[in-house]
């Protein structure tokens, strides 16, 4: 399996600002993933980073509020803009394998005030 | 109505004990399966894949039932280790669901 790094691992941020996390993998991978996981809830796909094109947002995230990018195979950024209380949640990327299976990075833990 | 739908639990069973969870989904077109495991404030990690033939890994078994559209983990012999959430995931290629996830607890 992948190894798979996030930074920042937890921060605080100022409602009205913007925080990018970034996910580092130690392959090259097709399929990077980017997920959000609120308190006692599941995961939610927020949207499939593309190499070379724009991400596939899920419907209800945009691509003004998390903005994506991926400037190549073993790496990418989520953007969480302009915050509120509300974005406060843990932000997962994964990569999918051969058979699909997805191994996550160890999340962002985010809270705004 | 939800993509995966898993009892959220919690189960609670002593050492030992053998405990079943279930998934259902509702996307018939779904081709991968897998399950999860979830320890508190940590990543999900992949515990198993679950194939039309059922597999087998240790204590652990999946099952799958395409034409009630369910998915079962089998824990037997539970150690106190196996407490967590076990999330059970459906899905085609590029997009999968995640269901709320089972909470396990073992209990000495």
């Amino acid at each position: 399996s992948a190894v798979i790094s996030q930074k920042p691992s937890r921060d605080i941020c100022q409602r009205g600002t913007s925080l990018t996390i970034q996910c580092q993998v130690d392959s090259q991978v097709t399929m990077m993933f980017w997920y959000r996981q609120q308190p006692g809830q599941s995961l939610t796909l927020i949207a499939t980073a593309n190499q070379g094109s724009e991400a596939t947002y899920e419907s209800g995230f945009v691509i003004d509020k998390f903005p994506i990018s991926r400037p190549n195979l073993t790496f990418s950024t989520l953007t969480v803009s302009n915050m509120s209380p509300e974005d406060s949640s843990i932000y997962l990327c994964s990569v999918a394998a051969g058979g699909y299976e997805q191994y996550f990075g160890p999340g962002t833990r985010l809270t705004v005030t | 109505r939800k993509e995966v739908e898993q009892d959220p639990g919690p189960f609670n069973v002593p050492e030992g004990a053998t405990v079943a969870f279930n998934c259902t989904y509702s996307n018939s077109a779904s081709q991968s399966f897998f399950w999860y495991r979830q320890d508190c404030r940590k990543e999900p990690k992949l515990l198993m894949s679950v194939y039309s033939s059922g597999n087998e890994d240790g204590r652990f078994t999946a099952q799958l039932n395409r034409a009630s559209q369910y998915i079962s983990l089998l824990i037997r012999d539970s150690k106190l280790s196996d407490s967590a959430t076990y999330l059970c995931v459906a899905g085609n290629f590029n997009k999968f669901y995640f269901g709320s996830g089972t909470k396990l607890n073992v209990k000495p």
